[in-house]
């Protein structure tokens, strides 16, 4: 029974890097979510996904920032050229189905640094 | 958009004593639910509510949502340490399934 499996769970990269975080949800759930947690902050909404489909993203910065739900593999969360600002933890949550009181499941997150 | 309050954003009690965190939303929910995040740790769920005035307990945590379903509360009776953490509400805006976290409310227990 696992869990959310996220990797890496640290990762470091020098800005203008690229930074790509994988997230494999819950056996048997098809519904990916991701969330930007700054140091000692809540967490913010970035992407809602479904395989293949992009529901909701409305939490993404406009640029740099992209996600992906591949039919086959994890979810991907992608950052090109990373400024010293995407530092933060990265989690991922999964449910279940799209109905609206399905708990989220999360992963144990990718701490992001950018040097 | 939609936002979702809680107060007190820190606390810091004694073991032994109670401890409570509100959460307001600007608009009305159509559910709410709780996380505890663990220092160095992640969200974990533990309740949801539904219901209008709806209370639910879990040992020593009793959870509430409001009449008008737009606040909700966690209780803690009796804190321990292993209640040290961050509690965060969540909630789902109508017509949409993203969650909107609260602010959180760190707990400190000074044994």
């Amino acid at each position: 029974n696992a869990g959310v499996m996220q990797n890496p769970r640290h990762l470091v990269r020098r800005r203008g890097q690229e930074a790509r975080l994988r997230c494999s949800p819950m056996k048997g759930h098809s519904h990916v979510y991701w969330y930007r947690q700054l140091p000692e902050e809540g967490l913010k909404f970035m992407v809602y996904l479904q395989k293949e489909n992009i529901i909701d993203e409305s939490g993404m910065p406009k640029e740099r920032f992209s996600a992906e739900f591949p039919k086959e593999g994890p979810s991907i969360l992608r950052i090109q050229q990373v400024v010293r600002g995407d530092s933060a933890a990265y989690f991922c949550a999964s449910s279940p189905q799209d109905r609206e009181n399905s708990p989220l499941h999360f992963g144990n997150g990718t701490r992001l640094t950018v040097t | 958009g939609q936002q979702v309050m809680q107060i007190p954003q820190y606390q810091h009690v004694q073991e032994g004593e109670d401890f409570t965190t509100y959460c307001n939303s600007s608009t009305t929910l159509s559910n709410i639910q709780w996380y505890k995040q663990r220092p160095g740790g992640h969200p974990v769920f533990l309740i949801q509510l539904v219901k209008s005035g709806e209370v639910k307990k879990q040992k020593r945590l009793t959870f509430q949502f409001g009449e008008a379903k737009k606040n909700s509360s966690l209780h803690i009776t009796a804190t321990q340490t292993t209640d040290v953490g961050t509690y965060f509400c969540a909630a789902s805006p109508s017509g949409t399934y993203k969650y909107i976290f609260g602010t959180g409310t760190r707990l400190k227990v000074l044994a």
